[in-house]
């Protein structure tokens, strides 16, 4: 089955600087890769996601890079804001009749003020 | 997302006691997840379903059972095989499974 790996486990910058969070994944197959986001206790909420046809994919301070080749895809965050801090969770899955999700073991982003 | 619905938001479980969690959506959504999360690590995967009156086994479905009677609800049974049941639970849905999926707010089930 897909196995996902993602690093680091704690990242720590400064308000204002960028942050990134790498993940890589087993099965070539895989053309689905969602980031969430989950503050303490809550929920994981859907961040951005991307596709495999796709290289790149913005959304304001957000973005993912996806390399088919290598099998990795990393979520970068611009202008940090304490706002940020949270655990971020990569995952990956094919596309079929159900989305099974394959997740990494999550990043602490700590953004320090 | 407030369209999924999870309940309650804590649970004890006895020694031998199987235990049940609620979860529904009101999104329309055909499929529905469970997941399970353990403190410092990512969400696996223990059930799922892509319709009404069907069910597939996750990656860690041992010790554990579900339904779909009803296309927005989804109940989760842990039962006393489940040796380990301390955990996180959530669920999620999508529209069909090749939609993004969303989560409810989690049930923490805690052994007394």
């Amino acid at each position: 089955g897909e196995n996902v790996e993602q690093h680091p486990s704690t990242l720590s910058v400064q308000e204002g600087d960028s942050a990134v969070i790498k993940c890589t994944y087993s099965d070539s197959a895989s053309n689905y890769f969602p980031w969430y986001k989950q503050e303490l206790g809550k929920r994981p909420q859907l961040i951005i996601d991307i596709r495999s046809n796709v290289g790149e994919k913005k959304d304001q301070r957000i973005a993912v890079t996806l390399n088919k080749t290598a099998k990795h895809f990393s979520l970068h965050i611009t202008e940090t804001q304490p706002e940020d801090s949270a655990v971020y969770f990569c995952a990956a899955s094919m596309s079929g009749s159900a989305r099974q999700l394959t997740f990494g073991s999550g990043t602490q982003l700590t953004v320090l003020p | 997302d407030g369209g999924i619905t999870q309940s309650p938001k804590y649970l004890f479980r006895k020694e031998g006691q199987n235990v049940t969690l609620s979860c529904e959506q009101n999104l329309n959504h055909d499929a529905m997840y469970w997941y399970r999360q353990d403190p410092g690590q990512g969400l696996r995967l223990i059930y799922y379903s892509q319709i009404v009156n069907d069910f597939q086994k996750g990656d860690i479905a041992e010790g554990y059972s579900v339904s779909r009677e009803k296309k927005e609800s989804f109940p989760l049974t842990v039962t006393s095989a489940q040796k380990n049941p301390t955990a996180f639970y959530l669920c999620a849905s999508s529209q069909t499974g090749e939609q993004p999926q969303h989560f409810g707010d989690g049930t923490r089930l805690s052994i007394l």
